[in-house]
């Protein structure tokens, strides 16, 4: 395992429901991101956390809502999704990030979201 | 702007062939680049990155990959396939150019199938 654990492994929602998921590593790390992957798309950056702030976060709809209260921790909180939303939503780590550097990011095993 | 091509949806080779699993990229600045692979309802692994130095890069479970500046590209590639190689590939891109937040931009995947 890479040191990336994700919960749920599996979440089902309906559109009105609230939801969450957990990210956690146990690397030292200090940069977080969620990405999302899609069938037949390339993976989409959505989010990235380096030292607890939020750097980057990619025009993601309002109804996804990122939480990163220490470098070890990062929750995704989910609300009025639609079916599209349907996806593989992954989690990954990393040194730490910026645009010199040159750090592996280490994926969990991500979270597979049914909206019903 | 930065961009990466994974020209082959799916790939498919006899065990014990060698293997290549294609990979271009465009960017401003020097490339940082990297493979994973996904195995199914799993995250993504590091495979192995180039940086700098030698073209030849050496990675997990017999992999490699070379990196040519004149035709930006970064084939993954194995001397010998095992079935077990079966999964999901994907090509990564950071942007060494200033101007940049320093984020991975990956290939849409290629589908290596390896069969007995």
């Amino acid at each position: 395992e890479t040191g990336v654990t994700q919960t749920p492994r599996h979440l089902v929602m309906g559109m009105t429901n609230k939801k969450s998921l957990k990210c956690e590593q146990h690397l030292g790390h200090n940069a977080m991101y969620w990405y999302k992957q899609s069938a037949k798309k390339p993976l989409e950056l959505m989010f990235v956390y380096n030292f607890k702030e939020q750097t980057e976060n990619n025009s993601v709809p309002s109804r996804f809502s990122p939480e990163c209260p220490n470098s070890s921790h990062l929750f995704l909180h989910l609300h009025t999704l639609q079916p599209e939303d349907s996806a593989l939503y992954l989690c990954a780590s990393s040194p730490r990030q910026g645009p010199i550097s040159t750090d592996t990011q280490y994926f969990g095993p991500g979270t597979r979201l049914t909206v019903l | 702007a930065q961009s990466v091509a994974q020209p082959e949806d799916q790939v498919n080779v006899a065990e014990g062939n060698p293997l290549t699993v294609k990979c271009t990229y465009s960017v401003s600045g020097n490339p940082y680049l990297f493979w994973y692979v996904q195995y199914p309802n799993r995250g993504l692994q590091f495979l192995l990155k180039y940086i700098t130095g030698d073209n030849l890069v050496k990675g997990s479970y017999g992999f490699e990959a070379e990196f040519n500046k004149s035709q930006t590209s970064f084939h993954l590639k194995k001397p010998s396939a095992l079935v077990s190689d079966s999964a999901l590939y994907f090509c990564a891109v950071r942007d060494s150019f200033s101007g940049n937040t320093g984020k991975l931009i990956f290939g849409q995947g290629t589908t290596l199938q390896v069969k007995p």
